[in-house]
């Protein structure tokens, strides 16, 4: 069974751009959440959705959103980026929402110039 | 969610058994200890979790106190590729609603050493 899959593996955005990343759960699962990495906040909760709902969202602002599609893969913008969106952004999928595991993805490495 | 306390860094010799203690002395009676870990350049894997008893798969073991209020996870035979930062984490029990993200600590960053 192929695991989560994230695409691109690097971005390089130069700030006010903005930036879409993709991931597609693993087969079967249908809820999908977000996380930043970075060397100073470690990994931080982005959001989740489950069944194309926005579930749970974390202290991150407006400019950061996401959505989820029929057949679970979702994708994250961030939008005007700043250079401190430069991140590790990870997908994380399970079988439903709330599940004691979780199957990451190996991220989406961000650098915003 | 609890929070944990997990020592910064570790050394632990190839082939010797690694143990890595978490310190989560506020968990509630409802809350779950999960350990992942993170190899470089990689996103966190799951190892293990529990709630009360000893827990053992093909990955670890997971060793709780009595009191709850900390736990030990156990690599029985350490491999150079077990050198990640393992994080542990406090969850509650899924309710049916509200947040229920994972909320990671800084973690402990072990070395395996041949």
């Amino acid at each position: 069974k192929a695991g989560v899959t994230q695409t691109p593996r690097y971005l390089i955005k130069t700030r006010g751009q903005q930036v879409t990343l993709s991931c597609s759960p693993i087969s079967g699962h249908r809820s999908v959440s977000w996380y930043q990495q970075t060397p100073g906040q470690g990994l931080q909760f982005l959001f989740e959705y489950f069944s194309e709902t926005q579930r749970n969202k974390g202290n991150f602002p407006g400019r950061f959103s996401g959505r989820q599609f029929s057949n679970s893969r979702s994708e994250m913008n961030v939008s005007t980026l700043e250079l401190g969106d430069s991140a590790l952004y990870l997908c994380a999928s399970s079988l439903r929402q709330g599940d004691e595991k979780l199957f990451f993805g190996s991220g989406t490495q961000l650098s915003v110039l | 969610d609890a929070k944990t306390t997990q020592p910064p860094s570790m050394d632990c010799a190839e082939g010797r058994a690694a143990n890595l203690p978490c310190n989560h002395s506020t968990i509630s009676g409802n809350e779950y200890v999960y350990w992942y870990r993170q190899i470089h350049s990689q996103g966190p894997q799951y190892i293990i979790h529990g709630l009360k008893n000893n827990e053992t798969n093909e990955m670890a073991s997971l060793i709780i106190t009595e009191d709850r209020k900390s736990s030990t996870l156990i690599l029985p035979h350490a491999t150079l590729r077990d050198t990640a930062v393992y994080y542990c984490i406090v969850r509650a029990s899924y309710s049916g609603a509200g947040s229920y993200q994972l909320t990671f600590g800084k973690g402990t960053k072990l070395s395996v050493i041949p």
